[in-house]
């Protein structure tokens, strides 16, 4: 089946450093994937979709300089968490849909903590 | 408005029938969705339904829709302690694939 590899699982780094987060489309191809967050006892709320070779889709209220997105092949879009802040603490999830009737196939998650 | 919503917590015993309601708001939406996340993970793709169906059996899972009432259930039939996690209903508005909108999740407790 389709499988969406994210990484890493789990990073904890400091107040204003960067932070990259990887998702990988293991065995299909995904022109487009899309990152969300997750507070705590909350649902996912869709950040962005990206697009591979052109600029991603930010949902309102999503700082573009904050989140960055890059969809540089077929198979991998990276979210880097610029000058992180500890209010950006959060799991974070991507995913992709391998085709329409399949079904969105979702990353294991990554869990960002900023002391 | 595009509120997905659902119960936020159910409690079965084990071996019993969980059923978990969501009501969605694009009528629209060609494909509906059952996620599960168990603690610290990701979302593990349960059962769909396309919109031109009433209802999906797949093994323990019943998917019933309503489309009138815009309202999606999941049946799950006799529970087991492994169901135990939040189950995200998730619609995809517009017919497009190129965004879910998840529902506020019901937390599942199966108690032996």
């Amino acid at each position: 089946g389709a499988v969406v590899s994210q990484h890493p699982s789990r990073v904890i780094c400091k107040s204003g450093t960067s932070v990259k987060i990887e998702c990988r489309s293991l065995d299909f191809q995904a022109t487009t994937m899309f990152w969300y967050r997750q507070f705590p006892k909350k649902s996912l709320m869709l950040m962005a979709t990206s697009n591979e070779g052109s600029k991603a889709t930010y949902e309102q209220g999503v700082e573009k300089d904050k989140f960055l997105i890059n969809h540089a092949s077929l198979t991998l879009s990276t979210l880097t968490v610029t000058s992180a802040h500890p209010e950006d603490s959060s799991f974070y999830i991507c995913s992709a849909n391998p085709r329409q009737s399949y079904g969105y196939t979702f990353g294991s998650g990554t869990r960002l903590t900023v002391v | 408005g595009e509120d997905v919503e659902q119960s936020l917590f159910l409690s079965v015993r084990e071996g019993d029938s969980s059923v978990i309601n969501c009501t969605y708001t694009d009528s629209s939406s060609t494909y509906l969705y059952w996620y599960k996340q168990e603690p610290g993970a990701g979302l593990q793709l349960l059962t769909y339904i396309f919109s031109n169906m009433d209802m999906k059996q797949d093994q323990r899972l019943t998917v019933l829709l309503n489309k009138k009432d815009k309202h999606l259930s999941l049946r799950i039939a006799d529970t087991q302690t492994g169901d135990s996690a939040i189950y995200f209903c998730a619609e995809s508005p517009g017919g497009a694939t190129n965004k879910l909108i998840f529902g506020t999740g019901t937390l599942l407790a199966v108690q032996p």
